[in-house]
């Protein structure tokens, strides 16, 4: 079974300075993606970022990059120039991408990110 | 607004009682799924349905059933209601299946808080 690990409950970061959130996964899947999912406090799910697991380029959205390590089966966040609204819980999740598999989307416990002004 | 709505956006009840909340998916999407995320579990996965057929099960109780109707709008009926039921229920939709297009991005509801006294 698929499983992905947050080994940060908690971060602060100052305004304006970069923090990056680790992410650790475990599967036998080849093809599949990984996301990081941030919550802010009105509880509404929002996609930050996305990555197929056959591409080596690390995907970026403007502030938010990741570092995807397949092998090593890690997927950070680095949020540069951290802003008051990136204050939220933020959640590593994987999901298969393979053809008749479920597509439930599995997720770590979370990342309480706190921006400190 | 990510065009899955939820109904109600908040719910208390009582233990042992019964209680439905209500997905209508994005239009045009087939596939609805439906998460729980409480503070003792973390976000799980439920249960999918797609175009009316129940595709995958996650850990979701016996005492929890769901479905989705012709017209794709979905239920989910969580009866005897225990203290631990209480949480953030989120409804998910996508346009189909994992490996069917290229991507099928969910899109997360805003979420139904229930409240077990």
């Amino acid at each position: 079974a698929q499983t992905v690990t947050q080994s940060q409950p908690e971060m602060s970061v100052q305004e304006a300075e970069t923090v990056t959130l680790s992410c650790t996964y475990d599967t036998s899947e080849s093809d599949y993606y990984l996301f990081w999912y941030k919550q802010p406090p009105s509880r509404q799910m929002i996609l930050v970022i996305r990555q197929e697991a056959y591409k080596q380029q690390n995907a970026t959205e403007n502030r938010f990059s990741v570092n995807f390590q397949k092998a090593a089966k890690s997927f950070s966040l680095k949020i540069s120039d951290s802003q008051l609204g990136d204050a939220a819980m933020y959640f590593c999740a994987y999901r298969s991408a393979r053809r008749g598999r479920d597509d439930k989307i599995i997720f770590g416990k979370g990342t309480r990110l706190h921006i400190l002004p | 607004d990510s065009g899955v709505t939820q109904t109600p956006k908040h719910l208390i009840t009582a233990t042992g009682q019964r209680v439905t909340l209500r997905c209508s998916p994005r239009s045009g999407d087939l596939s609805v799924y439906w998460y729980q995320q409480s503070l003792d579990q973390g976000l799980q996965f439920l249960i999918q349905y797609y175009n009316g057929e129940e595709r995958a099960k996650g850990n979701i109780l016996e005492r929890f059933s769901a479905q989705q109707f012709p017209d794709l709008h979905s239920e989910l009926n969580l009866s005897s209601l225990e203290l631990g039921d209480s949480a953030l229920y989120f409804c998910a939709s996508s346009l189909g299946l994992a490996g069917a297009s290229s991507y099928n991005e969910q899109f997360f509801g805003p979420g139904t808080r229930l409240t077990v006294l």
